[in-house]
């Protein structure tokens, strides 16, 4: 069990440009989770999977972002066109089947939009 | 309905001394609360949770007390110490499968020595 890794830690990026996020989660898990955190505030929930379905999606997830776990394992969050106020620590958890209450966080992907 | 109040933004506590973090909510649907603990640089690790058919829960330091009622939800930490010093968070969810928990904006806590 080596825990949630996401990649890269740091991407710093010109507006308009696309970025792209990965997340592996803990290999028994099936549930996994997009969160976004922005400085003094909490997470915000942006998107859930269950194996390869996407089964929830925040109001947050403008049309900029997708999100995709192809193959029920990892899950890659791209957001196109980005923004100054894209600019935040995106955050991936998991959770295994009967566990969904409790998620394991990675350390998140700190995106900078200049 | 959808959000949970989280208070105060930021506490000062003495080693050995008691932290005391509150947490408010409306929605009644809610039926899983737990608190997360952030370092700087990591994401956040869940620390405790509770849910609404309990009053109370205890695991080591740390303690819930929760008043249904009210709908108010509250963590201690006794004989608090340096290394506790992180940021918490309080959380919801909705009694669905899966949901997203909805998280409270935080205290950054500040202990002593």
């Amino acid at each position: 069990d080596t825990g949630v890794s996401q990649d890269p830690r740091h991407k710093i990026t010109k507006r308009g440009q696309n970025v792209t996020f990965r997340c592996d989660p803990i290999s028994e898990h099936n549930r996994l989770y997009w969160y976004r955190q922005t400085l003094g505030q909490g997470p915000e929930f942006l998107t859930y999977f269950q194996n390869e379905a996407q089964l929830e999606k925040s109001r947050l997830l403008s049309d900029r972002f997708s999100a995709e776990r192809p193959k029920g394992s990892f899950s890659t969050l791209e957001i196109q066109r980005t923004e100054q106020g894209d600019s935040a620590m995106y955050l991936c958890a998991s959770s295994r089947r009967g566990g969904a209450e409790k998620l394991f966080f990675g350390s998140g992907t700190q995106l900078s939009v200049l | 309905q959808q959000q949970v109040k989280q208070s105060p933004q930021s506490l000062i506590v003495q080693k050995g001394g008691i932290s005391i973090i509150n947490c408010a909510y409306e929605n009644t649907a809610f039926d899983y609360f737990p608190w997360y603990q952030q370092f700087p640089g990591k994401g956040p690790a869940l620390l405790i949770a509770i849910r609404p058919d309990v009053s109370e829960k205890k695991e080591g330091r740390f303690t819930i007390s929760f008043n249904k009622s009210a709908k108010q939800f509250s963590l201690h930490i006794m004989d608090s110490q340096p290394g506790d010093s992180a940021t918490y968070f309080c959380a919801a969810r909705l009694n669905q499968a899966g949901t997203a928990l909805i998280f409270g904006k935080g205290t950054t806590l500040s202990v002593s020595s």
